[in-house]
């Protein structure tokens, strides 16, 4: 089943600890990029990646870090975790960032740190 | 970026067709208009996207306007699990980026 697979789907921590949330594909996608959904903001982009070692920021990067090694995993990293990156993490993945081509989601991460 | 407009809420009945409008004026010519759901706060799901032309498949049908500047999204027979936020976007390509800007949406409710 093609799918976006984010992992974990639900993680408290405390300020400062670094965590990685974890993205993978199945789908052999080119273009792969976070979201990151609060109240009242909508969802709003971290970061992307066009391909394979090519990331570039969204409109909220601040905070964050992502990877591209592979093709099919695009993990997004907090080096170091504050209260006001608690929020719903989506990952999403087209097979390229041609207009055309739709966006399949992950489930999401709901993120709490206190 | 191109911006959309939603009615906040609708509600319909269950075996109903649901018609949830958008507009899009400022839309530019070669921007595809999408439409997501969001259950709860399950992932964003796909539902349907189009150009210029009327578009359908298995989960809804899109009606564009001959000038592209409001569309709506038909759902044929709406059903009780048919109750979420609906998301119309402008999918924008700036320079290697084409990201997926979710608005408020419209939260469509079915009733039994």
């Amino acid at each position: 089943e093609a799918q976006v697979t984010q992992n974990p789907r639900y993680l408290i921590t405390v300020t400062g600890k670094k965590l990685t949330v974890t993205c993978s594909q199945n789908m052999n996608h080119e273009y792969m990029s976070w979201y990151r959904q609060d109240p009242g903001l909508g969802l709003r982009q971290i970061y992307y990646s066009m391909n394979v070692e090519v990331t570039d920021k969204g409109d909220v990067p601040e905070g964050y870090k992502v990877s591209r090694k592979e093709k099919r995993n695009f993990p997004l990293i907090l080096e170091s975790p504050s209260p006001n990156q608690t929020s719903l993490y989506f990952c999403a993945s087209s097979l390229s960032v041609d207009l055309h081509t739709e966006a399949f989601f992950g489930q999401g991460t709901r993120l709490t740190v206190v | 970026d191109a911006k959309t407009t939603q009615p906040t809420s609708m509600d319909c009945a269950e075996g109903r067709a649901a018609n949830l409008p958008c507009n899009h004026s400022t839309i530019s010519g070669n921007e595809y208009v999408y439409w997501y759901r969001q259950i709860h706060s399950q992932g964003p799901q796909y539902i349907i996207h189009g150009l210029k032309n009327n578009e359908t498949n298995e989960m809804a049908s899109l009606i564009i306007t001959e000038d592209r500047k409001s569309s709506t999204l038909i759902l044929p027979h709406a059903t009780l699990r048919d109750t979420a936020v609906y998301y119309c976007i402008v999918r924008v390509k700036r320079g290697a980026n084409s990201k997926l800007t979710f608005g408020k949406g419209i939260t469509l409710s079915v009733r039994p």
